[in-house]
């Protein structure tokens, strides 16, 4: 059983739908993370929360909306989403946001048709 | 820009044929270089992290050595419970992000019994 636990674990949507993706960890870290992982390529980071405050955005498109309401919470809001964003999304959680390891969920993988 | 090439993309052995997956980089600053495993429908685990040319970290079968340039990943007599994609990611000094981590591809281990 990981520490960060992602739900669903699959999500099959069409391009109109709206839906969320949600993380939740028990470790006690303070940093949270919103990653993209597409065939083939290497993990894309999203989204960066430190102390539930927004440190990072990493030129994400606006159909893609995270929030954080603790330190232990994280969600991510998908709206008129595209085929090519089809992916694993995977949260991961840090003690912090300096060099420290980052501890990852099982994702979730979704699927826009 | 940060970058992270990981070698070869795919490595088959045979179970008890040690091995080496390597990682080059390129990066302003080198605060950490990390290795992460990841399983089939899994999240990447944390393995090792690496802070400066010299040194060493082993795990069971597993042993990560640093350089200036690169990082290799030894795994000596795998066993079929090896098998899966080994990633490698570096945490540069430079930009204005923390927490900020590059990831290279990943190389995809088969062990053969």
């Amino acid at each position: 059983e990981t520490g960060v636990t992602q739900t669903p674990r699959h999500l099959v949507m069409g391009m109109t739908n709206k839906k969320s993706l949600k993380c939740e960890q028990h470790l006690g870290h303070n940093a949270m993370y919103w990653y993209k992982q597409s065939a083939k390529k290497p993990l894309e980071l999203m989204f960066v929360y430190n102390f539930k405050e927004q440190t990072e955005n990493n030129s994400v498109p606006s159909r893609f909306s995270p929030e954080c309401p603790n330190s232990s919470h994280l969600f991510l809001h998908l709206h008129t989403l595209q085929p090519e964003d089809s992916a694993l999304y995977l949260c991961a959680s840090s003690l912090g946001t300096g060099v420290q390891p980052l501890h990852f969920g099982n994702g979730t993988r979704l699927t826009v048709t | 820009e940060d970058q992270v090439t990981q070698s070869p993309e795919a490595l088959r052995l045979q179970e008890g044929e040690s091995s080496s997956l390597n990682c080059s980089y390129t990066v302003s600053g080198l605060r950490g270089l990390f290795w992460y495993r990841q399983d089939p429908g899994k999240g990447p685990e944390f393995l090792f992290t690496l802070y400066s040319a010299g040194e060493e970290k082993e795990k069971e079968r597993l042993k990560a050595t640093l350089t200036k340039k690169e990082s290799f990943l030894h795994i000596t007599a795998p066993k079929p419970e090896d098998s899966a994609t080994y990633l490698c990611a570096v945490h540069g000094a430079g930009g204005t992000s923390y927490g900020k981590l590059t990831f290279g591809q990943g190389t995809i281990l088969t062990v053969h019994p």
